[in-house]
């Protein structure tokens, strides 16, 4: 079973379009987040929820949208899509047990191409 | 604020050499956990190992070692006798304790040539 599993493995569509991303974790973790990986690798958190509740949201613009409905998902839909949204977004949870302690657990990406 | 540094962006080796990935972080929270993520060219990330700030001690897993040192918060990784497969992006990464966000530093590529 895979912990963290993230839909779709790649994104191709064009600009100005809305798109979503889907995300669900097996793990029973509290926490689950957003990150974009640029083209030079970067990893920048966009946002971070609690038990369904946006705790972070790093001055992502207002088109990206992440949905919660339960501690086990979250999804991120994109309006307007814009050619600089092109990246991989990773999906991941993590738990604040002392063994665990802010571990991330990563889905596979998404690649999301926008022409 | 916190902060990331990893100042080597390639590193380039060949088979059986030693090399070591530095990392050097910037934080003011008084307890943290630095982590060590591999990111191969399969493109999945990868964890490594965790380091609680208060816990110094080095730590040795087969051809990886890690040394922390608080007193240049800095948080280096050595493979030893590195292997083909060792070729990847590695991530050093800082969270507080208490908080909700993980920051990456900027990754190091790393290629072992056969």
């Amino acid at each position: 079973d895979t912990a963290v599993s993230q839909t779709p493995k790649y994104l191709v569509t064009q600009m100005g379009n809305d798109k979503s991303i889907k995300c669900e974790q097996n793990l029973g973790h509290d926490t689950m987040y957003w990150y974009k990986q640029d083209s030079k690798k970067f990893l920048k958190i966009m946002f971070s929820y609690n038990n369904k509740e946006l705790i972070i949201n790093e001055t992502v613009p207002n088109r990206f949208s992440p949905k919660s409905p339960d501690k086990a998902h979250l999804n991120l839909h994109i309006n307007s899509l814009e050619l600089g949204d092109s990246a991989v977004y990773f999906c991941a949870s993590s738990q604040d047990y002392e063994r665990e302690g802010k571990k991330l657990f990563f889905g596979s990406g998404t690649q999301l191409s926008v022409l | 604020a916190q902060k990331v540094t990893q100042a080597q962006t390639e590193i380039s080796v060949v088979e059986k050499e030693d090399v070591t990935l530095d990392c050097v972080y910037e934080t003011r929270d008084t307890t943290y956990y630095l982590f060590w993520y591999k990111q191969p060219p399969s493109g999945e990330l990868v964890f490594l190992i965790r380091r609680n700030s208060f816990d110094e001690q080095n730590e040795i897993s087969g051809r990886y070692s890690w040394n922390f040192q608080k007193s240049t918060s800095s948080f280096n990784f050595t493979i030893t006798a590195s292997q083909v497969v060792d070729s990847a992006v590695y991530f050093c990464a800082l969270s507080a304790t208490g908080g909700f966000k993980t920051i990456f530093g900027a990754g190091t590529r790393l290629f072992v040539k056969a």
